[in-house]
Order: structure tokens, then C-alpha cells, then sequence
């Protein structure tokens, strides 16, 4: 049971390069998210999804695309990377409801842009 | 939206001693978690508290729902302590607001 895995751990881009971030979970979780940490601040959501075929906006999607197209993977596009999009990007996953909805996260993934 | 605020923003202390972490909340919740973001960025899970009391070791939390705040509590503070700490609600959609963080640091 690996929980939340995050692939890669660290990417250097160009501006205007494209990529795709991978989040996988194991836990048959309903529920995943995607997070972006900003230096001396706590986690902003992206985007969320609450099963394959549904996702929906968070606090701030602009930039970013995301699709879910099974119940484990959720992958996070960023289609032309700009260097405000430098970020520490999260992955989570929980289950929708029923009982202890508690999140769990993924290692990070250390994005620059340059 | 609900707003989040966590006290102190800074916390220096001794190895040895004893702190409490505070969370706030705007408006009620269904989901309170704690979290330790480790030096190496790591979110660990503390406690998913959205109400009661709960003790892992020499950490413990409390959330009086009713009241909207959450007291993390560490006990005899190791070095390995130090990072930030972060308190995330939500109130339903399971679309976890976070807090700006705690930083700890314990110094031998």
C-alpha cells in the first residue's frame, strides 16, 4: 500500500514548455486534489475531482488542466508554463463521505520555471 | 470563504519544552486535520480532529467545534520537531482550506 505517489519529484521547465504531473493513489479514494505551496504559505487548491469523468475548479486553476479518467490516477497539466507557476505542487486523496474523511498527500513535486 | 488563522506564526524554544499551536475557523466544519510539513517539505499527517480530544504520544489535539478552534498540543520537544505545522478545515466537498502555518523551531 503505497498511498500517494507523485511523480517527478523535481522539474525544471521552460517558459512556455508543457507537462504533465502524475498523482496515483492506491486506496480507492474517491475524492483527489491537486495543491500548489507558494513560499511561506500554506496549500491553495487547484483542481479537485470526486470520481472518473468529474472534476471541478478550485481557488486558483488558471493555467493548469486536469482530467480523471480512472479512479486511481489524476494528472495535472500545465499547458504553457509561465515562472509564476514555480511552486511546490501536492497531490491528495480522500474518501467522499462516510465515516473519517481524512486527506492524505502526496511526496511533492518542486516545480521551476524559468 | 471560511477563513483559517493559526498562532503564533513563529514559535523558538528548547529542546525539552512544552507548546501549544492554535487554529481558528471562521465558520463551522465537518473535516479538521493537523499536519507537520517536515525541513524536507513532507506533509505528515497529525490528527483528523473535528471535534474531541485525541493523544498520539507526546502530541495531542483538541477541537471545541462549537467554539471554532483547535489547540495542537507537543509535550517535551524534540529537535526532530521543528518545521512548520499546519491546520486545514473544510466544510464539506472535502476541499481542504489551510491555514498560513506554524513555524516551530527547537533548538538543542
Amino acid at each position: 500500500n503505497a498511498g500517494v505517489t507523485q511523480t517527478p519529484k523535481f522539474q525544471v521547465l521552460k517558459t512556455g514548455q508543457s507537462m504533465t504531473l502524475q498523482c496515483a493513489q492506491d486506496m480507492n479514494h474517491e475524492y483527489m486534489s491537486w495543491y500548489r505551496q507558494d513560499p511561506g504559505m500554506g496549500l491553495r487548491l487547484i483542481h479537485y475531482s470526486v470520481g472518473a469523468g468529474i472534476t471541478d475548479q478550485g481557488e486558483v486553476p488558471n493555467g493548469y488542466n486536469v482530467s480523471r479518467s480512472t479512479t486511481e490516477d489524476f494528472p495535472l497539466r500545465l499547458l504553457s508554463a509561465a515562472p509564476s507557476q514555480t511552486s511546490v505542487y501536492f497531490c491528495a486523496s480522500s474518501l467522499l463521505q462516510g465515516g473519517e474523511t481524512e486527506a492524505f498527500f502526496g511526496q511533492g513535486t518542486r516545480l521551476t520555471v524559468v | 470563504g471560511i477563513q483559517v488563522e493559526q498562532s503564533p506564526p513563529d514559535l523558538i524554544l528548547q529542546e525539552g519544552a512544552n507548546s501549544t499551536l492554535r487554529c481558528n475557523f471562521s465558520d463551522s466544519v465537518n473535516n479538521l486535520q493537523w499536519f507537520h510539513q517536515n525541513p524536507w517539505g513532507q506533509l505528515i499527517n497529525l490528527f483528523y480532529i473535528p471535534s474531541g480530544t485525541k493523544q498520539n504520544g507526546r502530541l495531542s489535539a483538541t477541537t471545541v467545534a462549537t467554539e471554532r478552534y483547535s489547540l495542537l498540543y507537543i509535550s517535551s520537544s524534540q529537535t526532530t520537531d521543528s518545521g512548520v505545522y499546519f491546520c486545514a478545515v473544510n466544510q464539506g466537498a472535502q476541499k481542504l482550506v489551510f491555514g498560513q502555518g506554524t513555524r516551530l523551531t527547537i533548538n538543542p
